[in-house]
């Protein structure tokens, strides 16, 4: 079947530009999972939905940073003002259980973004 | 809150050799451990974790991981590697009372014929 999807796959924004990035979770998946890697490092956390709930944005790094999830299927993570630190790459998961780390989360391709 | 200290950034092997991936923990409750694998241009994809019980666990691919509770460590082995494990490697800790999964920095393993 189908995985977790990202689009899209390379993003290339000027300073001060707003970007959103997509990521389709695998039909059914109940929890979705934003993630931040930078180049050379491990993945970062940055928000989790349980459905359309967003129940932990602890790890987004400013507001300019802001995540949805409005049906609980399709995710938005939206960047305003973008600056040359949030240059990274941007993955998404899902999980087919409750939010909880004891099951396993499907990571998508991810989205390079590059900030000029 | 728990973290991750993957001790080699890079491991360069011979195909068929046995290799070793170190990874490190501190925590002070109860964790789940994971190792995952990303291939170039790839998304991250499971190789095996530890949740309870055995501290010996089996993974994909012929991996297999050791949790070791005294030591705080979680190793990746495998006892011969194929050009085809050429990829980054990456440990996760996540404790088991809240929801914040930590990765390590990742050990980019190279297999060489």
């Amino acid at each position: 079947g189908a995985g977790v999807s990202q689009s899209p796959r390379y993003k290339v924004a000027k300073r001060g530009q707003d970007v959103a990035l997509r990521c389709d979770p695998i039909s059914g998946h109940v929890s979705l999972f934003w993630y931040q890697q930078a180049l050379g490092q491990g993945p970062e956390f940055l928000t989790y939905f349980q459905n359309e709930a967003q129940l932990d944005k602890s790890g987004l790094p400013s507001d300019r940073f802001f995540a949805e999830r409005p049906e609980g299927s399709v995710s938005t993570l939206k960047i305003q003002r973008t600056q040359q630190e949030d240059s990274a790459v941007y993955l998404c998961a899902s999980s087919p259980n409750r939010v909880s780390f004891s099951y396993e989360q499907y990571f998508g391709p991810g989205t390079r973004l590059t900030v000029t | 809150a728990q973290s991750v200290t993957q001790l080699d950034s890079q491991v360069p092997v011979f195909e068929e050799a046995p290799v070793e991936l170190r990874c490190n923990y501190s925590s002070s409750v109860s964790v789940y451990l994971f190792w995952y694998v990303q291939y170039p241009n790839q998304g991250l994809q499971l190789l095996l974790k530890y949740l309870s019980g055995s501290t010996l666990v089996k993974g994909i691919n012929g991996f297999e991981a050791e949790f070791n509770k005294s030591q705080t460590s979680f190793h990746l082995r495998k006892p011969s590697v194929h050009i085809s494990d050429t990829a980054e490697y990456f440990c996760a800790v996540s404790d088991t009372d809240n929801n914040d999964m930590r990765f390590g920095a990742g050990t980019r393993l190279t297999v060489k014929p």
